[in-house]
């Protein structure tokens, strides 16, 4: 079956960056678009972009442009979200989804996420 | 960017009652409308897609109409498992995608 399955809690300091993982099974990995969305306390759930391995294609929120790096490696099916220059505005949990409709990105909901990645921004 | 719009921001339906959810579009999205459900500590889950198209898993008694600009998310008959926060997505105009802000549906 589908699974996505996302590495564990992180604190960081201001100033910092972190790097959280998303590995894929059950689905062809280089098919799909992973797209990653995160949910900060009182706040709404908020697109931050999303990776296409096939066409070796990535999208930014402009929001995150030029600080969000996403990755995917294609042997060990595992799609990565790294952010840098963190402030406490950053804390909140982070899924990766996988979108619905294979070898497209940017015109499908998300049916499968994974369990979700809190990272905490604390000096 | 297109805003979506969620009313209300928290809904309050006694058991076995209708629950209707909106969700407005600042611009039209055509049918590229989903819901999705989130419950405490958990990820959201996927309900609706295109708009009216139950996800697999998605009980029968909710369901989703619209298109365009609004949009509809309606639970038949209210049980206590559907305790949760509802999104709606827009997927018509990318990048970026977008989401509503959330309706809190309790008992």
């Amino acid at each position: 079956q589908v699974q996505l399955v996302q590495s564990g809690a992180e604190v960081k300091k201001p100033g910092s960056s972190v790097k959280v993982a998303c590995k894929a099974a059950g689905f062809t990995f280089k098919n799909f678009a992973i797209t990653w969305v995160r949910l900060a306390p009182g706040q709404g759930l908020e697109w931050i972009g999303a990776t296409i391995p096939i066409f070796d294609s990535t999208t930014y929120a402009q929001k995150f442009q030029g600080r969000v790096t996403i990755s995917a490696d294609e042997s060990t099916s595992t799609a990565y979200m790294e952010l840098g220059r963190l402030t406490s505005e950053d804390s909140a949990i982070y899924y990766c989804a996988r979108e619905s409709v294979p070898v497209s990105t940017g015109r499908s909901s998300f049916d499968f996420w994974g369990q979700g990645t809190s990272v905490t921004v604390s000096s | 960017e297109v805003v979506m719009t969620q009313s209300p921001a928290t809904l309050s339906v006694s058991l076995g009652e209708r629950a209707t959810l909106s969700c407005r579009a600042s611009q039209s999205v055509f049918s590229n409308l989903a819901w999705y459900q989130q419950k405490r500590g958990q990820p959201p889950r996927l309900l609706i897609y295109g708009a009216s198209t139950r996800a697999s898993a998605c009980p029968a008694r909710i369901s989703g109409s619209g298109s365009g600009t609004e949009f509809t998310l309606t639970i038949s008959s209210l049980e206590s498992e559907d305790v949760a926060v509802y999104y709606c997505q827009q997927y018509g105009n990318w990048p970026p995608y977008t989401f509503g802000q959330g309706t809190k549906l309790e008992i």
